[in-house]
């Protein structure tokens, strides 16, 4: 089975702080993305990624970076957390050898403070 | 990007009932998955179903591409089946979600 993991699935952080946001899937997967969800504004893609080291902004990457130094693992920065990115962060994995099937993550709650 | 509809946005059902929700989508796609959100928030995938019809239990799923739509049959619903229903189609090299149905199952 696949499986995608996140480093934490509650995390509360204060204004100003680095949040490092860690994702790691075991399937060789070579796509990887991240998302948010907010209630009333459904999925948002931040970045996504497909290969290492490459990265493309998604539909909300203000605010926001990625890294991608090896193939299963893909982490989202945020350098100075805001509460306007309390929100829930979910991360997802497919590969064009599997159809592109995504497979997510349990997510991660951020609330900043 | 293309545009993807849920239908129904609520859905409330008594134990035993059978449901349909609806999926559709703007253009082509190279892939439609169904994926129930449990209340924890994980995304748990039910169907990859870029065409065809697929069974799992009391779970069905029917898309017709040519039409750009997509079906999930729910039968003999359970509590344990409340939560909210996405759908997405993949299409470039993105994934595009509905707003999601959101179901209640009252015993």
């Amino acid at each position: 089975d696949v499986k995608v993991t996140q480093s934490s699935r509650y995390l509360v952080k204060r204004t100003g702080e680095k949040v490092f946001l860690e994702c790691v899937q075991d399937m060789d997967h070579e796509n990887m993305f991240w998302y948010r969800q907010d209630p009333g504004l459904g999925l948002r893609l931040i970045y996504f990624s497909y290969d290492v080291k490459m990265k493309e902004k998604g539909d909300i990457p203000e605010g926001y970076s990625v890294s991608r130094e090896k193939k299963e693992r893909f982490s989202l920065i945020l350098e100075s957390a805001s509460t306007n990115q309390t929100s829930m962060y979910l991360c997802a994995s497919n590969s064009p050898a599997g159809g592109y099937e995504q497979y997510f993550g349990p997510g991660t709650r951020l609330t900043v403070t | 990007g293309i545009q993807v509809e849920q239908s129904p946005p609520d859905l409330i059902l008594q134990e035993g009932a059978n449901s349909t929700l609806r999926c559709n989508f703007s253009d082509s796609v190279n892939n439609l998955q169904w994926f129930h959100q449990n209340p924890w928030g994980q995304l748990i995938n039910l169907f990859y179903i870029p065409s065809g019809t697929k069974q799992n239990g009391r779970l069905s799923a029917t898309t017709v591409a040519t039409e750009r739509y997509s079906l999930l049959y729910i039968s003999s619903s359970q509590t344990t089946d409340s939560g909210v229903y996405f759908c997405a189609a993949f299409t470039g090299n993105q994934f595009y979600f509905g707003t999601g149905t959101s179901l209640t199952v009252i015993p």
